[in-house]
């Protein structure tokens, strides 16, 4: 079964700092990967997919990179600002529709 | 989370009581999914629906049932509710091509 890890389990940044969140998962043979935000309350709004084939993807302020042969995947978050805190989660997709795979998720604070 | 819709958003039950949880979307999917969310265990996919008609367990069905019996709605079905049911629930449905996955904004269960 896939083992989805996200370090570290909450952040705190101030305002304006950039930042990197980890996600890992034990099984590369992955379609591809999610990454998601959850503010409290709320559901999940999905913020970039990263097809297996790619290296890279970017919106706006966020960028997502994916090394599946180490079983890895970070979002960078360019210029934090306090709208910014949430929960970020990562979920690499298998190679059925059933096989999706959650991470506790990185609650990010970013201070005024 | 617009295209999916939960009905309702907050219930409170009694060990024993049973509801049904309700999921629509407007986007013409296929694949729907059932997802509860507990507090430093992510995401877990309780059932889902490849099609209309079909439904299969995912990582914790027991004391569960669905049904897909259109295109548009996937229910959740607890017959005898357990406080181990007190969670969030989560629909999600899965885009084709990309194979990316949208939520609705939860229910929160609360058994007593």
């Amino acid at each position: 079964k896939q083992e989805v890890t996200q370090i570290p389990a909450a952040l705190s940044v101030p305002e304006g700092e950039n930042l990197v969140l980890n996600c890992s998962f034990t099984d590369s043979a992955i379609y591809n990967l999610q990454w998601f935000r959850q503010d409290p309350g709320k559901g999940l709004t999905s913020l970039l997919l990263i097809q297996s084939s790619q290296r890279e993807q970017t919106s706006g302020r966020l960028n997502a990179s994916l090394d599946k042969s180490s079983g890895r995947s970070t979002l960078y978050i360019a210029a934090s600002q306090p709208g910014d805190s949430a929960t970020y989660l990562c979920a690499p997709k298998g190679d059925n529709f059933n096989k999706f795979y959650f991470g506790s998720g990185t609650k990010l604070n970013v201070k005024p | 989370n617009a295209g999916v819709t939960q009905t309702p958003k907050f219930q409170v039950l009694k060990t024993g009581q049973s509801m049904t949880l309700q999921c629509a979307q407007d986007m013409n999917h296929n694949s729907m999914y059932w997802y509860r969310q507990d507090p430093g265990m992510g995401l877990r996919l309780i059932y889902y629906s490849a099609s209309e008609g079909t439904t299969d367990k995912g990582e914790v069905p027991n004391g569960y049932n669905v049904s897909r019996l259109n295109k548009r709605e996937f229910s959740l079905r607890l017959e005898s509710a357990a406080p181990s049911q007190t969670s969030v629930y989560f629909c999600a449905i899965l885009t084709g091509g990309k194979d990316e996955q949208y939520f609705g904004p939860g229910t929160r269960l609360t058994v007593t």
